[in-house]
């Protein structure tokens, strides 16, 4: 009931087109979705969050879309690019507390 | 220039030597966390800290200790009761444990020969 899944483990996608990264999570009690974005050799970093009361948050090319009833929430990247290559994590925690995440994806943006 | 800083990048050590991974952070978080990544899995927990001198076990705790004398330091010894210790390490923090945002280090990467 901890766990969140996601998929796919890894997305090959075209420069300029739309990656999504889906999540699904048990715990109803989960009250936090960051997503984290990794570069090879690096530590992860804040990409963007949501809470459970909002349907969708956007910035820039980055959006979440959340589905409460469904327990889902995805990740979409517009326009994306080559820059955009890394592997990205979604996570879900009860007030901060122990982040969860997801196993992560893969992403690689093709020129 | 704020931040958490891991050293060393890069670390090698013998089966059967227990070994300490350094952790620092001046950004006066209150919360410190180790995570272990391995290839295909997400962040695993291993151990956290709320305030100096207390800490707690995560998901993974076996194998490794920690210490926080320190609200800046939070440095993770890899025991030789650790079965599997190659992996990339992270250090994070925040500004409490019921804090949302985590800061992560750049990581350390041991390998045990």
């Amino acid at each position: 009931q901890q766990q969140v899944k996601q998929s796919p483990q890894s997305l090959i996608v075209q420069k300029g087109g739309i990656s999504i990264i889906n999540c699904a999570y048990e715990n109803t009690a989960f009250d936090y979705f960051p997503w984290y974005q990794q570069f090879p050799g690096k530590g992860p970093a804040l990409l963007i969050a949501i809470r459970p009361d909002v349907s969708e948050k956007k910035e820039g090319r980055f959006t979440i879309s959340f589905n409460k009833s469904a327990k889902q929430f995805s990740l979409h990247i517009m326009d994306s690019q080559p820059g955009d290559s890394a592997t990205y994590f979604c996570a879900a925690s009860i007030g901060g507390f122990k982040t969860i995440f997801g196993a992560g994806t893969r992403l690689f943006v093709k020129a | 220039d704020g931040g958490i800083t891991q050293s060393p990048k890069y670390l090698f050590r013998k089966e059967g030597q227990n070994v300490t991974l350094s952790c620092e952070q001046n950004l006066n978080h209150d919360a410190m966390y180790w995570y272990r990544q391995d290839p295909g899995q997400g962040l695993r927990l291993i151990y956290y800290s709320q305030i100096v001198n207390d800490f707690q076990k995560g998901d993974i705790a076996e194998g490794y200790s920690v210490s926080r004398e320190k609200k800046e330091s939070f440095p993770l010894t890899v025991t030789s009761a650790q079965k599997n210790p190659t992996a990339f390490y992270l250090c994070a923090s925040s500004r409490a444990v019921a804090s949302d945002t985590q800061y992560f280090g750049p990581g350390t990467r041991l390998t045990v020969l």
